[in-house]
């Protein structure tokens, strides 16, 4: 069965600093895989897609990410974080059926200033 | 464009109770999915409808029900609440499935739901 993994539960990082969170899936077929943010309070929001061709992703609010397929991994990455990126993100990936998501545990990003 | 509307924000409940959750899509999209989210199992998939049709299922009791209306607004059910049905119950939009924008979901703010 498909699966995501976020090997990260909690991550701090100062302001300013890089960021990369993991997340590894479980797959047969050729996937798609997302990343999505929850602040406090809210619903989720998708940063980002991958489907095909390109490898390296381009997401809003500044986030990129890789897929590589030997490593079975889509890692998002920022190159200088912002206190108003402190969050919860999750990475996912379909699972018998397009709509149908299954997510990883999530990785709540701590901001010190 | 307004985003999706989930209705009511919070809502506190007995066991044994029944509970009914409302959501509006944004406009024009026509799928609809809902997903329960707890601390303890993280986000899980309960049931997506697609043109008044449930489409899939996640692996929930059958307690916990869907539709959708003409309009794409859904609503989801609970009855015979327990106290583990405790959680946050967001509900999220998306073109019709197939699309090259298949599984960019957006989401509403949730409903979070307590049963005492």
């Amino acid at each position: 069965a498909q699966s995501v993994t976020q090997p990260d539960i909690h991550i701090t990082v100062s302001e300013g600093a890089s960021l990369e969170l993991r997340c590894n899936y479980s797959y047969g077929a050729t996937p798609y895989l997302f990343w999505y943010v929850q602040s406090p309070g809210q619903g989720l929001q998708l940063l980002l897609k991958y489907f095909s061709g390109d490898t390296l992703v381009q997401g809003i609010k500044g986030f990129e990410a890789e897929f590589k397929r030997s490593q079975s991994s889509f890692n998002l990455r920022k190159p200088s974080v912002h206190w108003s990126d402190a969050a919860e993100y999750f990475c996912a990936a379909p699972s018998g059926g397009y709509n149908k998501l299954i997510f990883g545990a999530g990785t709540r990003l701590a901001v010190h200033p | 464009k307004a985003g999706v509307t989930q209705t009511p924000r919070y809502l506190i409940k007995t066991r044994g109770q029944q509970v009914t959750l409302s959501c509006s899509p944004i406009s024009g999209h026509r799928s609809v999915s809902w997903y329960q989210q707890t601390p303890g199992q993280g986000l899980q998939f309960l049931f997506e409808y697609f043109s008044e049709t449930q489409r899939n299922k996640g692996n929930f009791p059958g307690r916990f029900s869907g539709r959708q209306f003409s309009n794409s607004r859904s609503e989801m059910n609970v009855s015979t609440l327990e106290l583990g049905d405790s959680a946050l119950y967001l509900c999220a939009s998306s073109l019709a499935p197939g699309t090259e924008r298949t599984g960019e979901l957006f989401f509403g703010e949730g409903s979070r739901l307590t049963v005492l």
